[in-house]
């Protein structure tokens, strides 16, 4: 079946240090790939998404680039902030667009 | 706020009681997902409905648990007899038809099996 791989985290930065968790997946087909993000006492919420391969999502400073060649999607910002501290999830949706499939998330901690 | 809304946010309950948690989804959304989260890991898929009709099923989902979703609004997931094993958080989510992959949670319902 689908499957998400996550870097086990936390990952903790300085405040304007560069960012970047890896993400593979495990499909048949060509799924859609997202990256959420789950803040303290807050639900998840989708940060940014790429359809096919090549495709680059962005968001508020973040970037992932759909790799099928490496089955990769590796989330990435330039200058993080405390703000940004959080876990985030990568995820997969099937080629039937039935159901997200995550990954197990990766907590970000960004110290000032 | 015209979010996905979950009722009650946590529950605390003894072995072998049943339980039922509520799902508000965002009033035009027209599919509603059910997923677990455990401690330290990802969200887990249950089942999830288009208006009423309940089309997938999680092999997570034993026999105990149940969820409906009558005149394609609000949804209930009952749990029964419920196990130590059950506690988790329940997020419940919403999407329209056509946005693949955008679902809108809620903030969840936590489960605590005594």
């Amino acid at each position: 079946g689908d499957s998400v791989t996550q870097m086990e985290g936390p990952v903790t930065l300085s405040e304007e240090a560069f960012l970047t968790i890896n993400c593979t997946y495990t499909a048949t087909g060509y799924p859609s790939l997202f990256w959420y993000v789950q803040y303290p006492g807050e639900g998840l919420q989708l940060l940014l998404k790429a359809t096919k391969a090549d495709d680059k999502g962005s968001n508020k400073g973040f970037e992932a680039t759909y790799r099928k060649e490496t089955t990769s999607f590796h989330l990435e910002k330039g200058s993080v902030q405390v703000s940004d501290s959080a876990v985030y999830f990568c995820a997969l949706m099937d080629n039937a667009g039935n159901m997200l499939t995550f990954g197990g998330g990766t907590r970000l901690m960004v110290k000032p | 706020d015209t979010g996905v809304s979950q009722d009650p946010r946590h529950k605390i309950t003894k072995r072998g009681q049943n339980v039922t948690f509520r799902c508000d989804p965002i009033s035009e959304h027209n599919r509603l997902y059910w997923y677990r989260q455990t401690l330290g890991q990802g969200p887990e898929f249950l089942t999830y409905f288009q208006n009423e009709a309940q089309l997938e099923k999680s092999r997570l989902l034993s026999d105990r648990f149940s969820a409906e979703r009558p005149k394609g609004s609000f949804s209930t997931l009952e749990i029964q007899r419920t196990e130590q094993g059950d506690s988790a958080m329940y997020l419940c989510a919403s999407s329209l038809i056509g946005y693949t992959g955008e679902l809108f949670f809620g903030e969840g319902s936590r489960l605590t099996v005594l």
